[in-house]
């Protein structure tokens, strides 16, 4: 079960939006509308951002979104500020009763 | 509220094995499954496998199986990883974390637990 598929680092600057792509195949992400994505500060657990491709728990600000095209998610996150500066890894099931992270991707905000 | 505490951190020699705990508080143990995720230092997540903390039933990811065993303790409401066979490539931080019942999500997660595994 092979590693779904992000960039390993996306910048911007305050303000910007930023785009996190997270690429698996037809038995993982472009299978089933169950990705997730976890913000994970250094030294932290890894925190839930989004579930079930587009949807925030409560507490996680609307600048977070998820989306989904084919075998492709992506997260967005919009009027970036400098606590977002994180790694972001995305998740997806995988079919039976298993999962599979993505590769992880490193936010800098300039 | 939802807790998931861990054991604290682990030196094993290569060969050995370790056990790791995950004590839960804040909702019903037994209605849930209970993940184990691994993070070696400066890499990515690794998802592990799961138990159902009611009915003991289990699932491992095909790179673990045969070396990690999960267990569970209903009236401690305690989830336990074993890792056996530990070699270095097992150094890492281990974390519990909690399916949602009405999600594919991990949507509490433990502290995690630092294993070294040195000679």
């Amino acid at each position: 079960q092979s590693a779904l598929t992000q960039p390993r680092s996306v910048s911007a600057s305050p303000g910007q939006s930023v785009t996190i792509s997270c690429t698996g195949t037809s038995s993982d992400v472009g299978g089933y509308n169950y990705v997730s994505w976890y913000q994970q500060h250094p030294g932290k657990a890894p925190k839930l951002m989004i579930f079930d491709v587009s949807n925030r728990p409560s507490g996680v600000p609307d600048r977070f979104s998820g989306s989904k095209s084919g075998n492709t998610a992506s997260l967005t996150i919009s009027g970036l500020q400098a606590e977002d500066e994180a790694d972001y890894y995305c998740c997806s099931y995988a079919g039976t009763y298993t999962f599979v992270f993505g590769t992880g991707t490193k936010v800098t905000v300039l | 509220q939802v807790q998931l505490v861990q054991s604290g951190a682990e030196v094993k020699k290569p060969g050995a094995s370790v056990k790791v705990s995950c004590k839960t508080s804040g909702y019903t143990f037994t209605s849930y499954t209970m993940h184990w995720v691994r993070q070696a230092p400066g890499q990515r997540l690794e998802w592990m496998g799961w138990i159902n903390a009611g009915s003991g039933n289990t699932k491992y990811s095909q790179k673990f199986q045969g070396r990690v065993t999960f267990t569970r303790d209903t009236s401690a409401t305690t989830a336990y990883m074993e890792l056996s066979s530990l070699r270095s490539e097992d150094t890492a931080m281990y974390y519990c974390a909690r399916k949602s019942i009405a999600t594919s999500t991990f949507d509490y997660w433990g502290q995690g637990t630092l294993v070294t595994v040195s000679s």
